[in-house]
């Protein structure tokens, strides 16, 4: 079946620091991509998506690549900021014609941006 | 627009009790969630609903069973809570089709006694 693996956490780095989260997959078929963000004690918002090979999502600074090659979505972000502090979830959803969308998730990364 | 609502916020049960989780959508979406988030594990699918009058399993049914009242409304029910219940429920609801996102609710937190 399918499944997401993110890196492990906590992450905890300094403002302004360079941000990497890495995410794998496994799919029978063509996935879309997902980052979700959830903020304390609030729901999942999505952050960014990418629905094909070689597509680059991109959303308030964070970017990630859809790669086939590796089966990797790898977020990405060039200047943490405090209030980019959350637990970041990497997902995917395969396309299954004539039924709902599944979202498959991974364990989640929880990341800290200290002052 | 509200988006995705959840009631209650936060419950506390003691084993055996049963209580329903309220969830509504005002996006006019066809296709609604229920994920239970435990600590380490992300989110697990509990049960799904592709259009009004359908539901199906997902990852972790047992224990609970759903009602897709209409087209806005998706509750899930806990007949007699275990501790093993004790989580974070979200709701979540999403246009049929391939590569679209899913909004997701605030959340309910649950604790089981």
């Amino acid at each position: 079946g399918d499944s997401v693996t993110q890196m492990e956490g906590p992450v905890t780095l300094s403002e302004e620091a360079f941000l990497t989260i890495n995410c794998t997959y496994t799919a029978t078929g063509y996935p879309s991509l997902f980052w979700y963000v959830q903020y304390p004690g609030e729901g999942l918002q999505l952050l960014l998506k990418a629905t094909k090979a070689d597509d680059k999502g991109s959303n308030k600074g964070f970017e990630a690549t859809y790669r086939k090659e590796t089966t990797s979505f790898h977020l990405e972000k060039g200047s943490v900021q405090v209030s980019d502090s959350a637990v970041y979830f990497c997902a995917l959803s395969e396309p299954a014609s004539g039924s709902a969308r599944q979202l498959t998730f991974g364990s989640g990364t929880q990341l800290t941006v200290l002052p | 627009n509200a988006g995705v609502t959840q009631t209650p916020k936060f419950q506390v049960l003691k084993t055996g009790q049963s209580m329903t989780l309220q969830c509504a959508q005002d996006m006019n979406h066809n296709s609604m969630y229920w994920y239970r988030q435990d600590p380490g594990m992300g989110l697990r699918l509990i049960y799904y609903s592709a259009s009004e009058g359908t539901t199906d399993k997902g990852e972790v049914p047992n224990g609970y069973n759903v009602s897709r009242l209409n087209k806005r409304e998706f509750s899930l029910r806990l007949e007699s809570a275990a501790p093993s219940q004790t989580s974070v429920y979200f709701c979540a609801s999403t246009e049929k089709g391939g590569g679209r996102e899913q909004f997701f609710g605030p959340g309910t937190r649950l604790t089981v006694l």
